[in-house]
């Protein structure tokens, strides 16, 4: 089977930093993206690690580790804005994604 | 501005009715998504298309069908709707590109809800 774990909650505070742990067991693995969605709002994609290691984008990195078959996003300088959910998706054999169950991300004044 | 548009934001309808979802992309995309989406269980894939008139069944396609007549326009049937279809439907569009193929982009969503 195939099957994505995150957290379901993280809380941290204004100008926190924050790190979001993905693990997964698919039948293929092809690289590992990360997404954002607000409340009422559509995912919007963030990140793509395809191999070993940190990929920064501004305020957000994302780590991949294929031996560990684990991922995780990290957010710095934490804002208000970033309150969220974010999910993990794995890119397998061919052209889709298995998303994780996402976790929702709370930032406090 | 990249776009992906569905054709509804809230959808009511009956148990046994026949429901169309529409969705359109204006970024010439080859990829085409139907997900829907649960409290606690993520986006789960129903179908795919990776081209005109291609279709793949996603982790869920039980009581679900598409069409993709036009490479902008993937639609999402439901033959016969029934109450543990009440969810948000996303539809998503990506590149083939090698370089693209891992950044979808989602529409608004559509809201149904069966009673």
């Amino acid at each position: 089977g195939q099957s994505l774990e995150q957290p379901s909650e993280v809380t941290a505070v204004e100008g926190a930093i924050v790190q979001i742990n993905c693990t997964y067991q698919t039948s293929g693995f092809y690289g590992l993206s990360w997404y954002q969605q607000h409340d009422g709002g559509a995912p919007t994609f963030l990140s793509y690690n395809a191999l070993d290691g940190l990929e920064e984008t501004g305020r957000f990195s994302s780590f991949l580790s294929r031996s560990d078959s684990y991922g995780y996003l990290l957010l710095q300088e934490l804002q208000m804005k970033d309150s969220a959910s974010y999910f993990c998706a794995v890119k397998n054999h061919g052209q889709n994604f298995v998303f994780g169950p996402g976790t929702r991300l709370s930032v406090l004044p | 501005d990249v776009k992906v548009t569905q054709s509804s934001r809230y959808l009511v309808k009956r148990t046994g009715e026949k429901v169309f979802l529409e969705c359109v992309q204006d970024m010439d995309h080859e990829n085409m998504f139907w997900y829907r989406q649960d409290p606690g269980l993520g986006l789960r894939l129903i179908y795919f298309s990776y081209d005109v008139k291609m279709k793949e069944k996603g982790d869920i396609p039980e009581g679900y069908s598409v069409s993709r007549e036009k490479k902008e326009r993937f639609s999402l049937i439901l033959e016969s709707a029934s109450t543990n279809q009440t969810s948000m439907y996303l539809c998503a569009s990506s590149s083939r590109r090698r370089d693209r193929v891992y950044e979808q982009y989602f529409g608004p969503g559509t809201r149904l809800t069966v009673t």
